[in-house]
């Protein structure tokens, strides 16, 4: 079963607009939430992490909304930019000292100009 | 920032024959990664190992072997290579005590 799931699966926005990409998760004992992007026939690659003694993480454009009670959080990527166009991933670590990550199947934005 | 490396960045492969993916990483991390991507199954960790010399399963294993020789390299093997098994590998790693995983530039697998 999917521990991490993620919507939408794919969207849309217009250049300037607010991305909202959602994610929760089912384990509570996860202790790390990265946020990995992949373009097009690249790798993916780190673009913000938040644990859960947060509920807010902030970098620049982009933010992670945490709501550990629902076992909830959300990317929000504000004056979205047609290069924000990739597919996102949302990540969950379990506790423990493996380092393992586990995906969901990621959401997909595409920026209009 | 880290350094990953994977060998070959394409391959064609034959059903039943022996494939090997190497990975090649250059910043003295612990942790070594391999993942598969499929469309619409995101990334599914196959092998990792936090030691040389050592490997421990992922979550989708069967069908693969994992080989990690040095703290440098770390090889996934697929002995009898099947249709199911055509995807794009990903190698990454990460530091102990840092979150960050480094992948490397994938490897694109087509199993015929």
């Amino acid at each position: 079963q999917q521990q991490v799931r993620q919507s939408p699966q794919s969207l849309t926005v217009w250049e300037g607009e607010t991305a909202i990409l959602n994610c929760s998760y089912e384990d509570s004992t996860f202790d790390y939430f990265p946020w990995y992007w992949q373009f097009p026939r690249e790798s993916p690659a780190l673009l913000i992490a938040i644990r859960p003694v947060s509920n807010k993480k902030e970098d620049g454009r982009f933010t992670i909304f945490f709501n550990k009670r629902e076992k909830k959080l959300s990317l929000h990527i504000t004056d979205s930019q047609p290069g924000d166009s990739a597919t996102y991933f949302c990540a969950a670590r379990p506790t423990g000292n493996t380092g393992k990550l586990i995906f969901g199947l990621g959401t997909t934005l595409q920026v209009q100009p | 920032e880290a350094a990953v490396t994977q060998s070959p960045r394409s391959k064609v492969a034959v059903t039943g024959g022996k494939v090997t993916l190497s990975c090649h990483q250059t910043n003295n991390h612990d942790y070594m990664y391999w993942y598969r991507q499929d469309t619409g199954h995101g990334l599914r960790l196959i092998h990792y190992s936090y030691v040389a010399d050592s490997t421990e399963k992922g979550d989708i294993p069967d069908g693969y072997k994992a080989s990690r020789p040095s703290q440098e390299n770390f090889s996934l093997i697929l002995e009898l290579a099947s249709l199911s098994q055509t995807a794009v590998y990903f190698c990454a790693s990460s530091a102990t005590g840092q979150d960050t995983q480094y992948f490397g530039p994938g490897t694109r697998l087509l199993v015929l």
